[in-house]
C-alpha cells in the first residue's frame, strides 16, 4: 500500500485479556518501530526491527509485550494479561533504511482501551 | 539519555499571526533535529528536520525551525498561520545511534481561530 497500514484501528480489551496489534509497513521498508503514545503525551519509543531482527527492545515496558517480524515485513505488538495503564495509542513506524537521512512513515495508530 | 521538553503546551492564535513554538533537548552530543505534525485524525507527519549544515531549516507549509546550538534549542517558527495550521506539533531528537530511535517532546496543541 501507500502507507503505513495499522490494524485495528481501536481495540477494547478487557482487564486480564490478550490482545494483537498488527502493522504492515511500507514495502520494501526495512526498519520498523513501534512508539507507545499515552494520552497527552509524546510517543514513546518500545522497540526497533531492522528486517526479522529485533534490535533494541528497551522501551517494552514489562515482559507483558512482545513483539515480532518473523518474514522482515509484518509485524504484531502482543500484549498479555493487560491492565488499564496498557490504554493508549500505539503507533507503528517504518524507514527504508540504511541511512540516518531517511525519515519515518507513521501508520494511524491502534488505540488500546483498557477495561 | 536524551530528553526534549516542549514549555508550550496550548497555543491560541488568530489567522495571520506569527507562531513561535519552544523546543530545548537535552544531550551533550551530535544529535539530529525533527519537527513532527499531527493534523486532527490524521498521522504524524515530517515538518521539517535537522541534521547538519546550515542552523536555518525550512519545512512544508512555510514552516522553518533554527537550530540553536548553544542553547540546546530548535524552535519552530511561522510568520502567518492559518487556520488548517491547527494540529499538535511534536519536536523531536535522535542521536546518531544508527538508527532513527526519536525521542519526543510531550507535543503543543496549536488552535488557529479564524
Amino acid at each position: 500500500g501507500a502507507g503505513v497500514s495499522q490494524s485495528p484501528r481501536y481495540k477494547v480489551a478487557k482487564r486480564g485479556q490478550d490482545v494483537a496489534l498488527r502493522c504492515d509497513p511500507i514495502s520494501g521498508h526495512v526498519s520498523l518501530f513501534w512508539y507507545q503514545q499515552a494520552l497527552g503525551q509524546g510517543p514513546e519509543f518500545l522497540t526497533y526491527f531492522q528486517n526479522e531482527a529485533q534490535l533494541d527492545k528497551s522501551g517494552l515496558p514489562s515482559d507483558r509485550f512482545f513483539a515480532e517480524r518473523p518474514e522482515g515485513s509484518v509485524s504484531t505488538l502482543k500484549i498479555q494479561r493487560t491492565q488499564q495503564e496498557d490504554s493508549a495509542v500505539y503507533l507503528c513506524a517504518s524507514f527504508v533504511g540504511g541511512s540516518t537521512n531517511e525519515k519515518l512513515f507513521f501508520g494511524s495508530g491502534t488505540q488500546l482501551s483498557v477495561l | 539519555a536524551q530528553s526534549v521538553s516542549q514549555h508550550n503546551h496550548h497555543v491560541i492564535l488568530s489567522e495571520a499571526a506569527s507562531l513561535e513554538l519552544g523546543c530545548n533537548y537535552s544531550y551533550g552530543g551530535t544529535v539530529n533535529l525533527f519537527w513532527y505534525v499531527q493534523y486532527p485524525g490524521q498521522h504524524l507527519q515530517l515538518l521539517l528536520k535537522y541534521f547538519s549544515g546550515d542552523p536555518l531549516v525550512k519545512g512544508i507549509k512555510g514552516f522553518e525551525a533554527e537550530f540553536i546550538k548553544s542553547k540546546f534549542s530548535f524552535n519552530l517558527r511561522k510568520p502567518s498561520v492559518q487556520w488548517s495550521d491547527t494540529a499538535e506539533y511534536f519536536c523531536a531528537v535522535t542521536t546518531n545511534t544508527g538508527f532513527q530511535k526519536l525521542v519526543f517532546g510531550t507535543g503543543t496543541r496549536l488552535l488557529v481561530s479564524p
